[in-house]
């Protein structure tokens, strides 16, 4: 069964800790997506990856977040010091090649008290 | 940048109307994908144009493009139920493929 999987799925956390997020993008899969989902401001891209390597992370704040790919079999997400204003949705997603739609994890539902 | 705006943003109606949900997009890109996402969940693909004129069809969904209009319709046929979602367009613009910029999301109600 392909999927992209994410860990956790809900995560509670007081502000000022570190947070981190973690995908399985589908084995085969060389491109990874972080994006976060909010009511305010809908579906944003953080950052993506493409064979392990960072290609894009401009949407991701620089002073608290960060992104890698260890292996082709995790990526991470990291945000450290979180704030409320990171509560959130965020997804990782994979397409299996260029031109094809992007498989999406369950997310992670975060919230910063 | 790349906007996507989608209309309506919010659309309510009854079980057996037709209706279409538009999604424009200000560059050109000639590939547009459409996800269906139920609340509290995560975004499902539904269809994945590549050209224009392409034209996809699943049950009472359809969808087209039109590159030279930047514009991509969903439309409905006698909705039922089930079909309350929220439908999102994205369109990519990477030559090298998949880099997704999302419209706002319709949020679709189906009333009995």
């Amino acid at each position: 069964d392909a999927r992209v999987t994410q860990t956790p799925r809900h995560k509670v956390t007081e502000m000022g800790q570190e947070v981190t997020m973690r995908c399985q993008p589908i084995l085969g899969h060389n491109t990874v997506f972080w994006y976060r989902q909010t009511m305010m401001q809908g579906l944003e891209l953080l950052a993506y990856f493409r064979n392990r390597a960072p290609l894009d992370d401009s949407g991701m704040p620089k002073d608290r977040f960060s992104a890698e790919m260890p292996d082709a079999t995790l990526a991470t997400l990291k945000i450290q010091p979180s704030e409320p204003r990171d509560s959130a949705v965020y997804f990782c997603a994979s397409p299996r090649t260029e031109n094809t739609e992007a498989f999406f994890g369950q997310g992670t539902r975060l919230t910063v008290v | 940048e790349l906007k996507v705006e989608q209309n309506p943003l919010f659309l309510s109606m009854q079980e057996g109307k037709n209706y279409t949900i538009y999604c424009n997009y200000s560059t050109t890109s000639d590939r547009l994908y459409w996800y269906r996402q139920d609340p509290g969940k995560s975004l499902e693909s539904l269809f994945v144009l590549l050209s224009n004129g392409a034209v996809k069809q699943e049950g009472r969904l359809m969808a087209s493009l039109d590159t030279k209009a930047r514009l991509s319709t969903l439309h409905i046929t006698a909705a039922v139920h089930d079909l309350s979602a929220t439908y999102f367009c994205a369109v990519d613009v990477e030559t090298s493929g998949s880099r997704l910029t999302f419209g706002e999301g319709t949020q679709l109600t189906v009333n009995p």
